[in-house]
């Protein structure tokens, strides 16, 4: 049972547009959600988080937006750059534990 | 800057070898973890530790094992290796309140 799950294997954007990737969750008993990129070769990297009490985060190019009652997340990079090119991972921080659950990646290509 | 290393980068097995995957974390971190990354799988979880000699299952802890007698080594074990746990697999150290910083991973293909 996928509690976390990423619907979309891979998503295709052209340089300087939006990319939006999107989260959906079934259990309410997470209390962070973080983003992490990952090239081929190489382990992920953190990108971004946001607590379950608040519905918006932002650093610098990289969104991500939370809607609690729709069980949902999405992040938002803008503008895009080929360097983005990458599996994007969603995860979910159990509640009082240190425990990740993730999602199935999602592949970004960003061409020019 | 935190550093996660794996003792190897690609390792190839024969079934029914013992295999250790060995992690070791550079942070003075409590907590580690051992997943394994598959296509259309994402991460999932086998075993991580709170603390020195402390493990706990994950989510598929079937055919593996770990050890962790320093706190900044976190060991893997394969008592068997079977074709099936050819896979990538990544360990991650973290602070209590903090994010998982991941290692490079470790590409086992058990023939």
């Amino acid at each position: 049972d996928q509690q976390v799950k990423q619907n979309s294997p891979s998503l295709s954007v052209q340089e300087g547009r939006i990319s939006i990737l999107n989260c959906d969750y079934t259990n309410s008993m997470f209390d962070y959600f973080l983003w992490y990129k990952k090239y081929p070769a190489e382990g992920p990297t953190f990108l971004i988080s946001i607590s379950s009490i608040k519905d918006k985060n932002e650093d610098g190019r990289f969104t991500v937006f939370l809607n609690k009652s729709a069980k949902h997340l999405s992040l938002h990079i803008v503008p895009s750059q080929p360097g983005d090119s990458a599996v994007y991972f969603c995860a979910a921080s159990v509640y009082n534990t240190d425990k990740l659950i993730f999602g199935t990646g999602t592949r970004l290509q960003v061409f020019p | 800057d935190v550093k996660v290393t794996q003792s190897s980068r690609y390792l190839v097995k024969r079934t029914g070898e013992k295999v250790f995957l060995e992690c070791v974390q550079d942070m003075d971190h409590e907590n580690m973890f051992w997943y394994r990354q598959d296509p259309g799988l994402g991460l999932r979880l086998i075993y991580f530790s709170y603390d020195v000699k402390m493990k706990e299952k994950g989510d598929i802890p079937e055919g593996y094992s770990v050890s962790r007698e320093k706190k900044e080594r976190f060991s893997l074990i394969l008592e068997s290796a079977s074709t099936n746990q050819t896979s990538m697999y990544l360990c991650a150290s973290h602070r209590e309140g903090g994010q998982q910083y991941f290692g490079p991973g470790t590409r086992l293909t058990v023939t």
